[in-house]
């Protein structure tokens, strides 16, 4: 079955911990995101990868890092310089062809609640 | 960062009804998406357009890229108990990042 997995489902960590989130795809897609969404909100993008090795900022990167060892793995680590770390983080993969990315597919989420 | 307009904010609909919700953007797209998530889920594709004036069906949904490329709709027709969700709009520049409407929240009565 094809498709993109995130781990844990829910994770609690304490303020002033860093705590990385798994996201694994085995969709042979080149481009990986990830994104934050908050109650009542739409997704707001964190970072991305078109290839390994290389990783771009989105549009809310501050206190969050991410790595791209591997095609199929790109995990995000939330550090404790993240203000409000508590929401619903996203992970998504798509196609790239050429310069041009296609529809993203997104995985199931991963709820982080930090106290 | 840029976001699209999307309405309406929500519904709430007799079921059996139709449905009808729109996005409109100040910059011209290539692809536009449509995506349904469901609480404590992730966003599943439900549509995808690739040219101006497309209209694609699927089952009960069909959605439109406008001609102008700057707007999109989706109808869902004959809505049914299990439609409700969060139904998001996405715009995806050529070779860039999506760019996604606030969400439609749909709730049906049955």
């Amino acid at each position: 079955d094809g498709g993109i997995t995130q781990s844990p489902k829910y994770l609690f960590r304490k303020e002033g911990q860093n705590v990385t989130l798994s996201c694994e795809q085995n969709l042979n897609h080149d481009a990986m995101y990830w994104y934050r969404q908050d109650p009542g909100q739409g997704l707001r993008l964190i970072y991305y990868s078109q290839i390994v090795n290389d990783f771009q900022k989105g549009d809310i990167a501050e206190g969050y890092s991410v790595s791209r060892e591997k095609k199929e793995s790109f995990p995000l680590t939330v550090t404790s310089a993240q203000k409000n770390p508590t929401a619903f983080y996203l992970c998504a993969s798509s196609m790239l062809i050429g310069q041009a990315t296609y529809e993203q597919y997104f995985g199931p989420g991963t709820r982080l609640t930090v106290t | 960062g840029q976001q699209l307009n999307q309405s309406p904010q929500s519904m709430f609909i007799q079921e059996g009804e139709d449905v009808s919700m729109n996005c409109t953007s100040s910059s011209i797209f290539n692809t536009w998406l449509w995506y349904k998530q469901e609480p404590g889920e992730g966003p599943v594709l439900l549509i995808a357009l690739y040219k101006a004036g497309e209209l694609t069906s699927n089952g009960r949904l069909t959605a439109q890229f406008g001609i102008t490329r700057k707007d999109s709709f989706l109808n869902i027709s004959a809505s049914i108990p299990s439609d409700v969700g969060i139904y998001f709009c996405a715009g995806l520049e050529y070779g860039n990042k999506l760019v996604f409407g606030a969400g439609t929240i749909l709730r049906v009565k049955s």
